[in-house]
C-alpha cells in the first residue's frame, strides 16, 4: 500500500530554469512532510520540511508548497543547477509515527 | 562532528545465513532507525530504538530484529535471509519523533547487503 507516490520517476531541466517536482499521499493524518536529496552511493540528504500547518516554507532556492486539501505538496528549485542532479524523495508522517516514502524522482540539469 | 556512520559498506551472504549490520548516530541524537531501500524503490521503515527499546515497527517479519546499546549506537540483524533482502539498509539517526523536535532525520551512507 503506497501511502506517498511520486509519479515521474524522471525529470529533465535546463540549468537556470526552475524545477518543480511533485508527490501525492493518500492518509490525511500526515502532518509533517519532507524532502530529501540522494546521490549515488551515499544515504539521503535532508532538504527541506514543512508542517501541515503552513502550505509554503523556503529555503534558499528550495520552496515546497502543501495543499492538503488535494493531498500533494511540490518542491520547487530555482534556479536549478548542475549538482541538483539526484534523485529526489518526498516523505510523510503522522503525529510522530513512522516515515512513508515515495520512490524518488531523477532529476538531471542540463548545463 | 562526525554524522551517521554504517559498518560494514558491502556484504554478501547466502540464502539462509545471518547478518548484522551496525550504526552509530549523529552526535547528541538518541534514536535510531532503520530502512530498507529495495532498487528503484524509497526507503522503507523498518524499526526505530530509543532508550534501548523498540518503540515503532514497520511491516517486516520478526526475522529482522535489532538493539541499541547505552551510547544510541544500533544493530539491525537479520535472520534465514532469503533472496529478496538484498538492499541497500539505511540507518538513519533523530531526536524522538513527535517530542516537540523537528523529527529530521539524518540518514547513512547504508550497508549494500547482497544474498546470493
Amino acid at each position: 500500500d503506497q501511502q506517498v507516490k511520486q509519479n515521474s520517476p524522471s525529470l529533465s531541466v535546463q540549468e537556470g530554469r526552475i524545477s518543480i517536482l511533485n508527490c501525492d499521499y493518500t492518509n490525511s493524518m500526515f502532518d509533517y512532510f519532507l524532502w530529501y536529496k540522494k546521490y549515488p552511493a551515499e544515504g539521503p540528504t535532508f532538504l527541506i520540511s514543512i508542517s501541515s500547518i503552513k502550505d509554503k516554507n523556503e529555503d534558499g532556492r528550495f520552496t515546497v508548497f502543501l495543499n492538503k486539501s488535494a493531498k500533494h505538496l511540490s518542491l520547487h528549485i530555482v534556479p536549478s543547477q548542475p549538482g541538483d542532479s539526484a534523485v529526489y524523495f518526498c516523505a510523510a508522517s503522522a503525529l510522530g509515527n513512522q516515515f512513508y516514502f515515495g520512490t524518488g524522482t531523477s532529476l538531471t540539469v542540463i548545463p | 562532528d562526525a554524522g551517521v556512520t554504517q559498518s560494514p559498506t558491502h556484504l554478501i551472504k547466502t540464502r539462509g545465513q545471518q547478518v548484522t549490520l551496525r550504526c552509530s548516530p549523529k552526535s547528541g541524537h538518541d534514536t535510531v532507525s532503520w530502512y530498507q531501500q529495495a532498487l528503484g524503490q524509497g526507503p522503507q521503515f523498518i524499526f526505530q530504538y530509543y532508550e534501548e527499546e523498540e518503540r515503532q515497527r514497520g511491516n517486516f517479519p520478526d526475522r529482522f530484529s535489532g538493539h541499541q546499546f547505552p551510547n544510541y549506537s544500533s544493530e539491525l540483524n537479520v535472520n534465514a535471509l532469503l533472496l529478496g533482502d538484498s538492499a541497500l539498509y539505511l540507518c538513519a539517526s533523530s531526536l524522538l519523533w513527535g517530542q516537540g523536535s523537528t523529527d529530521t532525520q539524518y540518514f547513512g551512507p547504508g550497508t549494500r547487503l547482497t544474498v546470493l
